[in-house]
């Protein structure tokens, strides 16, 4: 079966640190792969989505990059974090084609 | 651009009775609807995914309806319990693109 792993769960980060989050799936190959943000009380945004090895698509301009090393790998990253990137920031797949996505556990992320 | 709405933003309830979530979305060239429930500070758990061409689907107690042409579809939860108090998602699917509404918060009273 299909997995999805991603971490950390928590993290607390100083402005103008750098940052790393990575998702990985199992069970599956060339999943479409996304990074979403959920602000405070807030639906979810879309930020990248990648249809494979070293496609990377975004959605918003930010402060934010994301890259996909592996077929099953996804990173979010920054140089320098603003107390904006704050927030709660989950991964998800998808097989191409019309059919069901499936999320990661999320990361909170908290700058300070 | 695609907008997807949910109503109400919250909604409580007693044990027992049966709960019934809106959401609508304004373009109707969809591939297909998903509705999730997130419990706080967790990801988002798949309840049931409709394809553009059917009308309902089915799990348990929860039943989902979709009207595209209308751009709606409702999520109805019979015989509420207390563990069926989450945020429930509803998700529309464009190409490669989930968009979603900002979810109803619901609450079961014991």
């Amino acid at each position: 079966s299909q997995t999805i792993h991603q971490w950390p769960a928590t993290l607390v980060q100083p402005v103008g640190s750098p940052l790393s989050l990575e998702c990985t799936v199992e069970g599956t190959s060339n999943p479409n792969l996304y990074w979403y943000r959920q602000a405070a009380g807030r639906g979810l945004q879309l930020l990248f989505y990648s249809v494979g090895i070293g496609q990377i698509s975004s959605e918003v301009p930010q402060n934010l990059s994301a890259s996909r090393p592996q077929d099953r790998q996804f990173i979010l990253s920054s140089k320098k974090l603003l107390l904006s990137d704050s927030g709660f920031y989950l991964c998800a797949w998808s097989v191409r084609g019309a059919t069901e996505a499936f999320f990661g556990q999320g990361t909170r992320l908290t700058v300070v | 651009k695609q907008e997807v709405t949910q109503i109400p933003a919250a909604l409580s309830v007693p044990e027992g009775e049966n709960l019934v979530l809106n959401c609508s979305f304004t373009d109707s060239a969809i591939y297909n609807l998903q509705w999730f429930r997130q419990d706080p500070g967790k990801g988002l758990t798949s309840l049931l995914l409709i394809q553009s061409s059917q009308r309902e689907q089915t799990s348990g107690r929860l039943n989902a309806s979709l009207d595209k042409s209308s751009g709606r579809s409702t999520l109805y939860i019979a015989a509420s319990q207390p563990g069926d108090s989450a945020t429930y998602l509803c998700a529309v699917r464009n190409d490669y693109k989930l968009s979603f509404g900002a979810g109803t918060t619901v609450t079961v009273r014991a």
